[in-house]
């Protein structure tokens, strides 16, 4: 079984761009949730989407969205691209949304410059 | 609200020794508590999770860790560390059914391994 796949592995942008991030999960999994890592602040929360739902949020700007597909492939977008976006950006999936069992895929790492 | 404390950023143990990484949590209703771990340049793998079942946890490539309610703790073993054992391990918590997936991350405890 393919595990979680996260398009692009690496990208460059400039301050003010924004970016779309694309995550295919686990096939079968329903739930895709996104995580952003930085060095200063570790590992954290933007969302949950299950069934095309929002179903959580973290404490990230309205610069910061989400969608989800019906075949659960979900995305995130970043507007107004600053310096402090440059980050790996996770995407998890799960079968369910209550198990915080979460296969992550590789990442993408944004660099802002 | 749910927190987790790792304790030391740095492990480094020698190749046969007990691995300790330590981890206390903080949480207001019961929580789920995770293990995971992070190799250079991949995502995360869970490792082992605690969902008020037993509360010794055994979990992949011989790693274990008991849930202390009294300690709040959730400390990751193994004993006997291997060198494919370097990485990164975060400890994880979340507010159990309904936001299971909101995982609240501890700052992470890097293990080094020596000959």
């Amino acid at each position: 079984k393919a595990g979680v796949t996260q398009t692009p592995r690496y990208l460059i942008k400039t301050r003010g761009q924004q970016v779309t991030l694309s995550c295919s999960p686990i096939s079968g999994h329903r739930s895709v949730s996104w995580y952003q890592q930085t060095p200063g602040q570790g590992l954290q929360f933007l969302f949950e989407y299950f069934s095309e739902t929002q179903r959580n949020k973290g404490n990230f700007p309205g610069r910061f969205s989400g969608r989800q597909f019906s075949n659960s492939r979900s995305e995130m977008n970043v507007s107004t691209l600053e310096l402090g976006d440059s980050a790996l950006y996770l995407c998890a999936s799960s079968f369910r949304t209550n198990t915080g069992e979460l296969f992550f895929g590789e990442g993408s790492r944004l660099t802002v410059l | 609200a749910q927190s987790v404390t790792q304790l030391g950023s740095h492990v480094s143990v020698s190749e046969g020794a007990l691995v300790l990484l330590r981890c206390n949590y903080s949480s207001s209703v019961p929580p789920y508590l995770f293990w995971y771990v992070q190799y250079p340049n991949q995502g995360l793998q869970l490792l082992l999770k605690y969902t008020s079942a037993a509360t010794l946890v055994k979990g992949i490539n011989g790693f274990e860790a008991e849930f202390k309610k009294s300690e709040t703790s959730f400390h990751l073993t193994k004993p006997s560390a291997h060198m494919s054992d370097a990485a990164e391990y975060f400890c994880a918590v979340s507010g159990g059914s309904g936001t299971a997936s909101k995982l609240t991350f501890g700052t992470g405890t890097r293990l080094q391994v020596t000959l």
